[in-house]
């Protein structure tokens, strides 16, 4: 597609509930990133992969969280047992470049994911 | 530790008149400085960066910002500001020796009234 896509847009779920939340990015972006925005606050890191290698991983909350990315296109969040405090939007967001060799590379995000826990 | 402080919640301006989005940062080696803005219901969108070089740079739609280091500021500016410039902008800042990592700002709203 011709932009980072993001799947599903909305999802609701109780709390203790298992959760996965889907980046598509674009073609051929090797830099993929995830980001958590809670209401009213800018995006924080949560973790990064350049192909398929999750090279940083110290933004990720709790060892509820887990990202992965097999094939080095599409990336999956998945957080276990979701709590309350897990609610917010989940961005994803791609880069052409290597980030660990070009530091100034301009991301692409996608809509996000909006995370309702009740 | 690197740090970005965005210090107002929400700019109104006039459409036609210059307008300014205060963004000041922390870190302790040389800054990479970004401006994304957020749309409703859209992804944030790259505006505008500084890595070096130039203390003023230019970006998408006539939006510049300016670094200055004595006051760790990257301001966003435009000289003549349209009611559709209207929406969520974050200032974001990186520190190349602490990984591949975006911090961002708290985000400011700018309403650009007719």
């Amino acid at each position: 597609g011709a932009g980072v896509s993001q799947s599903p847009r909305y999802k609701v779920a109780k709390r203790g509930q298992d959760v996965a939340l889907r980046c598509d990015p674009i073609s051929g972006h090797v830099s993929l990133f995830w980001y958590q925005q809670a209401l009213g606050q800018g995006p924080e890191f949560l973790t990064y992969f350049q192909n398929e290698a999750q090279l940083d991983k110290s933004g990720l909350p709790s060892d509820r969280f887990f990202a992965e990315r097999p094939e080095g296109s599409v990336s999956t969040l998945k957080i276990q047992r979701t709590q309350q405090e897990d609610s917010a939007v989940y961005l994803c967001a791609s880069s052409l470049v290597d980030s660990t060799r070009q530091a100034n590379e301009k991301l692409f995000f996608g809509s996000g994911t909006q995370l309702s826990v009740l | 530790a690197q740090s970005v402080a965005q210090p107002e919640d929400q700019v109104n301006v006039a459409e036609g008149n210059p307008l300014t989005v205060k963004c000041t940062y922390s870190v302790s080696g040389n800054p990479y400085l970004f401006w994304y803005v957020q749309y409703p219901n859209r992804g944030l969108q790259f505006l505008l960066k500084y890595i070096t070089g130039d203390n003023l740079v230019k970006g998408s739609y006539g939006f510049e910002a300016e670094f200055n280091k004595s006051q760790t500021s990257f301001h966003l500016k435009k000289p003549s500001a349209l009611v559709s410039d209207s929406a969520l902008y974050f200032c974001a800042v990186r520190d190349p020796r602490y990984g591949n990592k975006l911090v961002f700002g708290a985000g400011t709203i700018l309403r650009v009234k007719s």
